[in-house]
């Protein structure tokens, strides 16, 4: 099973609005990271928070960490047509080397 | 900044055939990745590198082997190629520590008929 699981699995809301998504995982972690995807295309980093940080910001990004019911939610401010993309949560596990373990992502429509 | 290439970006094979993928960077990491992606299914590690001529298994390592004789490169192959591995390929790299973000390539999409 997956390490990380998102929530919603897909989203849509209009211009302006805010954009929350949810990531939940099984094992302890030493941090997490939340990557975007555009249709068909490779994922791109966002954001990393590590697992002695509750929050952090980047641009119109907050991320929040909660260790103890090991869970994670990605807000996007504002949100603009060119936000439109998946989203994934991936977690670093303390035993698990190197390894990113992803999420199924969430599928955020935009509309303008 | 950081690029991950990946040489094939749309293929068609047979069943029965012998598929290369490859993945080239160009940042000097010393980790490289292989994943698929399917609907419903996320992202999910076929085989993955640490170093040059190592290799370690995913989660779904069966029908895959990997090839890294230079640190920048690292090929996915699959030996006999079936078409439940129709699917997108994702290859990606990293530094040892740091905080572990990898870089993606754009994806390969494979088609087995």
């Amino acid at each position: 099973s997956q390490q990380g699981e998102e929530d919603p699995q897909a989203l849509s809301i209009q211009e302006g609005e805010n954009a929350t998504m949810n990531c939940s995982y099984k094992t302890s972690i030493n941090n997490l990271q939340w990557y975007r995807q555009n249709s068909g295309r490779g994922l791109v980093h966002l954001i990393l928070i590590r697992s002695n940080e509750r929050e952090k910001h980047s641009g119109r990004l907050r991320v929040t960490l909660d260790t103890s019911k090991k869970s994670s939610s990605l807000l996007i401010t504002a949100s603009r047509a060119a936000d439109t993309a998946s989203y994934f949560c991936a977690t670093t596990r303390e035993a698990a080397g190197n390894k990113l373990t992803f999420g199924g992502g969430t599928r955020v429509l935009v509309k303008p | 900044d950081v690029k991950v290439t990946q040489s094939s970006r749309y293929l068609v094979k047979r069943t029965g055939e012998k598929v290369f993928l490859e993945c080239v960077q160009d940042m000097d990491h010393e980790n490289m990745f292989w994943y698929r992606q399917d609907p419903g299914l996320g992202l999910r590690l076929i085989y993955f590198s640490y170093d040059v001529k190592m290799k370690e298994k995913g989660d779904i390592p069966e029908g895959y082997s990997v090839s890294r004789e230079k640190k920048e490169r690292f090929s996915l192959i699959l030996e006999s190629a079936s078409t439940n591995q129709t699917s997108m390929y994702l290859c990606a790299s990293s530094f040892t520590g740091g905080e572990n973000t990898i870089y993606f390539g754009e994806g390969s999409w494979l088609t087995v008929v």
